[in-house]
């Protein structure tokens, strides 16, 4: 079965420093990978996805994300951070064929002026 | 295009009540589906469809039902509320093209069974 853990549950940092969020996945067969951004009181909003090809995803708000399948992961980077980035993030995987996610349990962006 | 939109945005019910929860998209979007969201669960998979007249199952399935008469609509419905089922509850829809198009997500339903 598939999963997804997202290591850290809250990540402060001060803004203009860079961050990584750490999401891995457990799945026996392809799959598709997607970082979801939830600001306060809304619903979620696609960051960016890797369906196939270069392993290094560019997405909104100069986020991107690094596809490793040895190390089975997809991170989220961005390298000067804002304090409009606060939010919550939410990694998802779904198999090759289908439309149903699995999402992680989320990582809260905290930026600090 | 109004996107995914979801009524109420707010709701409360006594244990034992029943209610539905509406989801509509205006995009002709195949792919349908219904997640819960609780506090360091992130999001999971209550139903989906895949198109009018057909609906499955997601990972936690039990005490709501889903049908799909219509591409644009897609309501969930809790027959007998228990307080396990207070959550927010988010609609999403995609073209349906195994997974290559972005999922939208409508705005949320806050519930609150007392």
């Amino acid at each position: 079965a598939q999963s997804v853990t997202q290591l850290d549950s809250q990540v402060p940092v001060f803004e203009e420093a860079p961050v990584e969020l750490r999401c891995n996945y457990s799945s026996s067969v392809s799959v598709y990978l997607f970082w979801y951004v939830q600001y306060p009181n809304q619903g979620l909003q696609l960051l960016l996805k890797y369906l196939s090809g270069s392993t290094l995803v560019k997405g909104i708000n100069g986020f991107e994300a690094e596809f490793n399948k040895s190390q089975t992961s997809f991170h989220l980077r961005k390298p000067s951070v804002h304090i409009s980035d606060t939010a919550e993030y939410f990694c998802a995987v779904s198999d090759r064929g289908t439309d149903k996610l699995i999402f992680g349990t989320g990582t809260r962006l905290q930026v600090f002026p | 295009n109004a996107g995914v939109t979801q009524t109420p945005k707010f709701q409360v019910l006594k244990t034992g009540q029943s209610m539905t929860l509406q989801c509509a998209q205006d995009m002709n979007h195949e792919y349908m589906s219904w997640y819960r969201q609780d506090p360091g669960m992130g999001l999971r998979l209550i139903h989906y469809s895949v198109g009018a007249g057909i609906t499955d199952q997601g990972e936690v399935p039990n005490g709501y039902n889903v049908s799909r008469s219509t591409t644009e609509d897609f309501p969930l419905r809790l027959l007998s509320a228990a307080p396990s089922q207070t959550s927010v509850y988010f609609c999403a829809s995609s073209c349906g093209l195994a997974g290559q198009c972005e999922q939208f997500f409508g705005p949320g339903t806050r519930l609150t069974v007392l």
